[in-house]
């Protein structure tokens, strides 16, 4: 089944320990997104990936960075985690043209925890 | 930007009543309205969306409506049940641009 899958599920890191979260696609969607979800909260977009072209928010801070190697994937780097990193990061993906979005779908998320 | 704000935060229903959330959105040229539903700790479902091309939409128990005119998008849920019971979000885009998410109403839907 096409779909958006991310490892790992869970993932424990130390803090300040650089850590990867990965996302892959098999619904050749061009467009990429990485969410932060803490507790009871609304999904916060950190950044998107509009095919290679890299959109940050201007609210996310330089501790994220993101690299897209191809359409498939997308990994969200945290390279000095603190104990405010700790939450649900969602990756999500939607195919665009220039009559508009659709198809979002995200995947199952990682939930990070920052000891 | 986009501002996406959701009413109520809560609700409790009783099962078999029915539920209604509202959104109201700033951005006029926004042209899709996804809501998703979340169960506790799992992601985001896409359970019902309309364009702003819609008036109404609807599937099964589940219904949406658009008022472009006064930015507004409310989802209606009849004869709720037990597994209703979640976060809902609603949402807004805007072609080229980004998904902006409300706040999230939590659902409980009571025996």
């Amino acid at each position: 089944d096409a779909m958006v899958i991310q490892n790992p599920r869970y993932q424990v890191t130390q803090f300040g320990k650089p850590v990867t979260l990965s996302c892959s696609q098999t619904l050749n969607h061009n467009v990429m997104y990485w969410y932060q979800q803490k507790s009871s909260q609304a999904p916060k977009l950190l950044f998107h990936y509009y095919d290679k072209d890299f959109n940050n928010e201007a609210d996310t801070p330089d501790n994220f960075q993101s690299r897209r190697p191809n359409t498939s994937f997308c990994f969200l780097d945290i390279r000095s985690p603190g104990l405010g990193d700790a939450a649900m990061y969602l990756c999500a993906t939607s195919r665009h043209s220039g009559t508009g979005g659709y198809g979002y779908t995200f995947g199952s998320g990682t939930r990070l925890t920052v000891v | 930007g986009e501002n996406v704000e959701q009413h109520p935060s809560t609700l409790s229903v009783q099962e078999g009543d029915s539920a209604v959330i509202k959104c109201t959105y700033s951005d006029s040229a926004s042209n899709y309205f996804p809501w998703y539903k979340q169960e506790l700790g799992k992601r985001p479902q896409l359970i019902i969306d309309i364009r702003s091309n819609v008036g109404e939409k609807k599937d099964q128990r589940i219904a949406v409506t658009l008022n472009k005119t006064a930015k507004h998008f409310s989802l209606h849920i009849t004869e709720t049940q037990p597994e209703d019971s979640a976060v809902y979000f609603c949402a807004a885009f805007r072609t080229a641009s980004k998904l902006t998410f409300g706040t999230g109403t939590r659902l409980q839907v009571t025996l």
